[in-house]
């Protein structure tokens, strides 16, 4: 059974950048797309971007100035980094397998920007 | 960018009714790559259907999802009391893979 983990700061200071991790168990990286979402408070689903194992990406066009997705295989990880933090970045964020669909998720990390 | 609009927004059934929910693109979602998701308070989603009308793994048949081009529909047969939820569409026939807002079917 495949299992995702985020983990991470739950406190972000503004204009910090915020890492997170996710770590695959049960199942490779290898051979599918893996995708940040995030969901502030009470709000519908983001999509922040998607990256291929081999390291290919796509990023939301409102966000692309400030994202990095990457994918360490040799780890079973990927990562997000969002810089220039604000209080309207305040949400779970959620790493998921994507496979016709996001058929496995983390069970998402709450992120907080605050002072 | 593709913008996905939901509707209704708010959906009041009783269980046992039949649940009709609505995506429609704001252009033609390529080979029909449009996805469905429920999510419940507190949880992440979870996957129904995918490429408009294919069920995911041990989703019930009471799930079916249509539709091409533009306009998709989820429709819940007989609603279950665990179906009482948010429902998103995502489309991935473009570069960006957007969500629509979400319709939230609750207990009449």
């Amino acid at each position: 059974q495949v299992q995702l983990q985020e983990s991470g700061p739950g406190l972000v200071k503004p204009s910090e950048t915020l890492s997170l991790t996710c770590t695959v168990s049960g199942g490779s990286v290898n051979n599918y797309y893996w995708g940040w979402i995030r969901q502030p408070p009470g709000k519908g689903l983001e999509w922040i971007g998607h990256i291929y194992y081999s390291g290919n990406t796509n990023y939301n066009p409102s966000l692309k100035s400030r994202v990095t997705i990457s994918v360490d295989t040799s780890k079973n990880q990927l990562s997000l980094k969002l810089s220039s933090m604000t209080a309207a970045d305040t949400a779970v964020y959620y790493c998921a397998r994507w496979n016709e669909g996001m058929d496995y998720w983390g069970q998402g990390t709450l992120v907080t920007v605050s002072s | 960018e593709i913008v996905l609009t939901q509707s209704p927004g708010t959906l009041s059934l009783s269980p046992g009714e039949r649940a009709t929910l609505s995506c429609r693109a704001s252009q033609s979602v390529n080979n029909n790559y449009l996805v469905w998701y429920q999510q419940k308070p507190g949880q992440a989603p979870r996957l129904l259907v995918f490429r408009a009308s294919i069920r995911a793994t041990g989703i019930p048949d009471r799930f079916s999802g249509s539709g091409s081009g533009t306009d998709f529909t989820l429709t819940i047969g007989r609603l279950e009391p665990e179906d009482f939820a948010v429902y998103y569409c995502q489309e991935h026939g473009s570069s960006s893979w957007t969500f629509g807002q979400g319709t939230k079917v609750e207990i009449k």
